[in-house]
């Protein structure tokens, strides 16, 4: 089946350590995604990409870097400049055709980051 | 600035009883509405989505939802809620040709046997 696979499920950080999450897609989708989710706060986009090798920041993209070098990934790296890090995080996908708008996003099951 | 609003952080039924999760959005055009649940530790599924026609639109698992261009509301309506409806619930929308969403902050539900 297609679907938007996360990995790890559950991380844990060092303080000053960078880490990277996965995100795979088999959708065939362009758009990728990542958001932050903080209890209370809804979803928060941090980093979007469109198309390969291209990406754009979102709302809160200090901290955080992405690479799209494949169609299929879009990793999230949190770095230690990213002061308050613990949170669950999403990412999604979506077609990109001519009627993008009405194009729903899909999400995989999360990874949820702790500071050790 | 797109928004969305969902007033209600939390909201206690009993099993059986009707739902209504309000949401309200602010965008100049008529925007793609969409509702989301998420269950604890896990991604967000899509229930419905609005984007032209008719204003109610039927999703999964029983849910509807009516678009109203004049209250700028995208209610989502359940008339017979299950303990398994248990969980947190969002409302976002896209405006034309946007390849982002806005969300609302949820609306947890919690189910009384």
């Amino acid at each position: 089946d297609g679907g938007i696979t996360q990995s790890p499920k559950y991380l844990f950080r060092k303080e000053g350590q960078n880490v990277t999450l996965s995100c795979e897609q088999n959708l065939n989708h362009d758009a990728m995604y990542w958001y932050r989710q903080d209890p209370g706060q809804g979803l928060r986009l941090i980093y979007y990409s469109q198309i390969v090798n291209d990406f754009q920041k979102g709302d809160i993209a200090e901290g955080y870097s992405v690479s799209r070098e494949k169609k299929e990934s879009f990793p999230l790296t949190v770095t230690s400049a990213q002061k308050n890090p613990t949170a669950f995080y999403l990412c999604a996908s979506k077609s990109r055709d001519r009627q993008f708008g009405n194009q729903p996003q899909h999400f995989g099951d999360g990874t949820r980051l702790s500071i050790l | 600035a797109q928004s969305v609003t969902q007033p209600d952080i939390h909201i206690t039924v009993s099993e059986g009883a009707s739902l209504e999760l309000r949401c309200n959005y602010s965008y100049g055009a008529t925007p793609y509405l969409f509702w989301y649940v998420q269950s604890p530790g896990q991604g967000l599924q899509l229930l419905l989505k609005y984007f032209s026609g008719d204003t109610l639109v039927q999703g999964i698992k029983g849910f509807e939802a009516e678009f109203k261009r004049s209250q700028s509301s995208f209610n989502l309506r359940k008339p017979s809620v299950h303990w398994s409806d248990a969980a947190e619930y969002f409302c976002a929308h896209a405006g034309a040709g946007s390849y982002q969403l806005t969300f609302g902050k949820g609306t947890k539900l919690s189910v009384i046997p």
